[in-house]
């Protein structure tokens, strides 16, 4: 079985400032792998970032980063320089390799940018 | 115009009524999703198809049907709903099912079904 847990029911950030939102998880997978999603008001959940849990380095995806820890199961999700536009619920998944591509969501956190 | 397209956006429905939700997918990929987002509540994984045949069935209600004519569409067909199946509907792809082939999937912007 697989659990994504997001602790942080919400956050708040100025614009301009970084923020990291936190996931951690639990799998009994040896090989998996963790995604991050924003999904804004309009519905749609747009993928920004992945990292194999072999992978040796960190995942980066412009103003995104993921913060594996692979000893402590947290995967978190850090975005620089926050824009008015990161407004938004973002959901920490995993999938395992046995998982037929079915993802597992957290809860969520919902991101408010401030001006 | 985005990759996985779901139609209606929103449909309010009594709990006699049969409606149908339709996806559809312009990537050229394998397999399929429908996720149940209630509110407060993670997204729940409904059916997976690959190909076409359905290889997994989380459970779900028959009151859902899926169906997937081909690799490019999916419908989720509606009837005698409760109440409690108000939710978003999110329909998503991927390359394939197994390991990296998978790649991450891509979401529709889902069809906000309201049961009265």
């Amino acid at each position: 079985a697989q659990k994504i847990t997001q602790t942080q029911p919400g956050m708040f950030v100025q614009e301009k400032e970084a923020v990291t939102l936190d996931c951690t998880y639990d799998t009994s997978d040896p090989s998996y792998g963790l995604f991050w999603y924003k999904q804004p008001s309009s519905g749609e959940m747009i993928f920004l970032i992945y990292q194999g849990s072999y992978d040796q380095q960190n995942a980066t995806e412009g103003r995104y980063s993921l913060n594996f820890q692979k000893a402590r199961k947290s995967a978190n999700l850090v975005i620089s320089a926050s824009q008015l536009g990161d407004s938004a619920m973002y959901f920490c998944a995993m999938r395992g390799r046995t998982s037929y591509g079915k993802l597992t969501f957290g809860q969520g956190t919902i991101l408010t940018v401030h001006p | 115009e985005t990759g996985v397209t779901q139609t209606p956006r929103h449909l309010v429905m009594g709990m006699t009524n049969k409606k149908s939700l339709k996806c559809e997918q312009h990537l050229g990929h394998n397999a399929m999703y429908w996720y149940k987002q209630s509110a407060k509540k993670p997204l729940e994984l409904m059916f997976v198809y690959s190909l076409e045949e359905r290889v997994e069935n989380n459970s779900v209600p028959s009151r859902f049907s899926p169906e997937c004519p081909n690799s490019s569409h999916l419908f989720l067909h509606l009837h005698t709903l409760q109440p409690e199946d108000s939710a978003l509907y999110l329909c998503a792809s991927s390359r394939g099912l197994a390991g990296e082939a998978t790649g991450e999937l891509f979401f529709g912007e889902g069809s906000r079904l309201t049961v009265l």
